[in-house]
């Protein structure tokens, strides 16, 4: 069955410093990667996304991601967070053979001061 | 348009009533779907539309939804007999391709008391 983990429903980290949230999913066929990101009250916005042409991926506000095929893992990183980064982050995967994107349970990233 | 429109953005309905939802898809995008968004979940795949048809309603969760979109492009969900359960913000996309990715609404908030 297609899934999508992501590790840690809240991650906190300090403005300035490395941000990291992880996605690994499961697939036995070339999947379809996307980042989305959710604002408090505002709708779902694509960060960025991966199709099978380069590993790494770069989207929008300074964010990227890898594609590990090995680690089945697309982790997005950002070498230094903004307080406007503040939201909620969703992985999400899709297939060819499937009609739909599986998103995973989110993860809250906060920025201290 | 120039994005997904859903309306109404907010509604409040007695348990036992019926909803309708509606969605209005980016110009020209032939894949819609419909997810729901429960409170600190990610989005939940109920229904999957490529032109007219369903072509996946598998996330349906039982005969009380139903869906339709009968020229292509405006979408309605219907929720027969209510229930508290069924509060939740549903979600609206639209996509040209599955691998682009898709452009989300920004949702409807239901509550049912």
């Amino acid at each position: 069955a297609q899934s999508v983990t992501q590790l840690g429903s809240h991650v906190s980290v300090s403005e300035g410093a490395l941000v990291l949230l992880r996605c690994n999913y499961s697939s036995s066929v070339p999947p379809y990667l996307f980042w989305y990101v959710q604002y408090p009250n505002q709708g779902l916005q694509l960060l960025l996304k991966y199709t099978s042409a380069a590993t790494l991926v770069k989207g929008i506000n300074g964010f990227e991601a890898e594609f590990k095929k090995s680690e089945t893992s697309f982790h997005l990183t950002k070498p230094s967070a903004h307080m406007s980064d503040a939201a909620e982050y969703f992985c999400a995967v899709g297939y060819s053979s499937a009609s739909k994107i599986i998103f995973g349970s989110g993860t809250r990233l906060s920025i201290r001061p | 348009g120039a994005g997904v429109s859903q309306t109404p953005s907010n509604k409040v309905t007695e348990k036992g009533k019926y909803v309708e939802l509606r969605c209005d898809p980016i110009s020209g995008h032939t894949a819609l779907y419909w997810y729901r968004q429960s409170l600190g979940q990610g989005p939940e795949f109920l229904i999957y539309f490529q032109g007219t048809g369903a072509a996946d309603d598998s996330g349906l969760p039982n005969d009380r939804f139903f869906a339709v979109r009968p020229e292509g492009s405006v979408s309605t969900l219907k929720i027969q007999r209510t229930e508290r359960g069924d509060s939740a913000v549903y979600l609206c996309a639209s996509s040209p391709d599955r691998e682009k990715g898709y452009t989300f609404g920004s949702g409807t908030r239901l509550t049912v008391v």
